[in-house]
């Protein structure tokens, strides 16, 4: 067990709704990241945040967004979703929010069907 | 041309082999190299991370960073068949942020 935790597991909606993934880091980690897992793309960045704040940007669509609340937990905003948003969303953690996140911590994942 | 390239696969060794696991990366500014670990339905793990060139050890595992060449491997010793997984390597700046991964190798040990 990592210690990072998201909900929902498993996730089925119909295209151009709304869903909200969440993240509960590791006791302590500040940081938290969300990475999208598909197929066709491998393991794919989407956001950071430290301490509340948006750190990086990586492939996010402008459909998405992210926040990190005062008590560090994270939550992912997907909407007008497409057949294509179908995957793996995962979140990490780490302790620091100062260079590379040698040590993120990853959950299990939460796995997206859009229908 | 991806960043980072990484050949998925499927590779299948007997028991007992050497298993041998490479990337090959295009942008010389990547510091740090890590490889994980995924097992089906799960989230990725942390195997070992390596700073800039060299070799390092853990146990049947040894991470190997060549930047003149810009590859990296991943050598697993005695193979089981609990390290059957797909094996994603994945670098990042110095001083940044985001990491880049590898599509992953899908990596199946026969007993």
């Amino acid at each position: 067990d990592s210690g990072v935790t998201q909900t929902p597991k498993h996730l089925i909606t119909a295209t151009g709704q709304r869903v909200t993934l969440r993240c509960s880091p590791r006791s302590g980690d500040l940081s938290v990241y969300w990475y999208q897992q598909s197929l066709d793309q491998g393991l794919q960045f989407l956001i950071q945040y430290y301490n509340g704040e948006e750190r990086a940007k990586g492939n996010i669509l402008e459909r998405f967004s992210a926040q990190q609340f005062p008590d560090l937990h994270s939550e992912l905003n997907l909407s007008s979703l497409e057949l294509g948003d179908s995957a793996l969303y995962f979140c990490a953690s780490s302790g620091g929010g100062t260079g590379a996140d040698t040590e993120a911590f990853f959950g299990q994942g939460t796995r997206l069907t859009v229908v | 041309q991806k960043e980072v390239e990484q050949d998925p696969g499927p590779l299948s060794v007997p028991e007992g082999a050497i298993v041998s696991l490479n990337c090959t990366y295009s942008n010389s500014a990547f510091q740090y190299f890590m490889w994980y670990r995924q097992y089906s339905r799960k989230g990725p793990e942390l195997l070992m991370y390596t700073y800039s060139s060299g070799n390092k050890e853990d146990g049947r595992f040894t991470a190997q960073v060549d930047k003149s060449s810009k590859y990296i491997s991943l050598f697993i010793r005695d193979s089981q068949p609990s390290d059957s997984a797909t094996y994603l390597c994945a670098m990042s700046y110095t001083g940044g942020f985001k990491t880049i991964f590898g599509a992953g190798t899908r990596l199946f040990v026969k007993a």
